[in-house]
């Protein structure tokens, strides 16, 4: 399986600021899947990404909040927007949609 | 309903024995199931999918399959620990990659 690297591993954070979180795997992978955890929660997809075309959301989750690049095969970033208190998760992102990286643990004060 | 339900737990077991863990699904369509250990602050690790039904034995580790009560569970024999964690189940349909998670079963085997 992919070797997954997710930057940075946690951070805290600034409400109204953003984060830029980065998923790189060791090898070419069609998709990119990003999943949120909220604390005591299970997860829950936020969108997969296809290089070369727009990130598909899920219900509940808008670009404005959190864009997504795709800029090759082998890279991702989402980026949590104008961040409040309730988005402290820990985010993860998943290059066949089952196995994970690490992930961000984002706290937002 | 919940898509995937799970008993929230926590379970507790003592050292030794067998580690029952259950989940249900609501969609006929569901085809892949997953179970995945959760450590706390850590990222959820794949411990077993199953597409069939009956048993599929991996070390200590069984998962069960009943499609037609839509049922999925996983055994760990010989509990230790080491094995204490929150355990997700996860299913999906033919042809979809996004997996539905359960809420998760917090289990501590006590020495």
């Amino acid at each position: 399986s992919a070797v997954i690297s997710q930057k940075p591993s946690r951070d805290i954070c600034q409400r109204g600021t953003s984060l830029t979180i980065q998923c790189q795997v060791d090898s070419q992978v069609t998709m990119m899947f990003w999943y949120r955890q909220q604390p005591g929660q299970s997860l829950t997809l936020i969108a997969t990404a296809n290089q070369g075309s727009e990130a598909t959301y899920e219900s509940g989750f808008v670009i404005d909040k959190f864009p997504i690049s795709r800029p090759n095969l082998t890279f991702s970033t989402l980026t949590v927007s104008n961040m409040s208190p309730e988005d402290s998760s820990i985010y993860l992102c998943s290059p066949d949609g089952y196995t994970f990286g690490s992930g961000t643990r984002l706290t937002v004060v | 309903q919940k898509e995937v339900e799970q008993n929230s737990g926590p379970l507790s077991v003592p050292e030794g024995a067998i580690a029952s863990l259950n989940c249900t699904y609501s969609d006929r369509g569901s085809q892949s199931f997953f179970w995945y250990r959760q450590y706390s602050g850590k990222s959820p690790e794949l411990i077993m999918s199953i597409y069939s039904n009956g048993d599929k034995e991996d070390g200590r580790f069984t998962a069960q399959l009943n499609k037609a009560s839509q049922y999925v569970s996983l055994l760990i024999r010989d509990s230790q620990p080491s094995d204490s964690a929150t355990y997700l189940c996860a299913v999906n349909k033919w042809g979809a990659q996004k997996l539905v998670f359960g809420q998760g079963t917090r289990l501590t085997i006590n020495p």
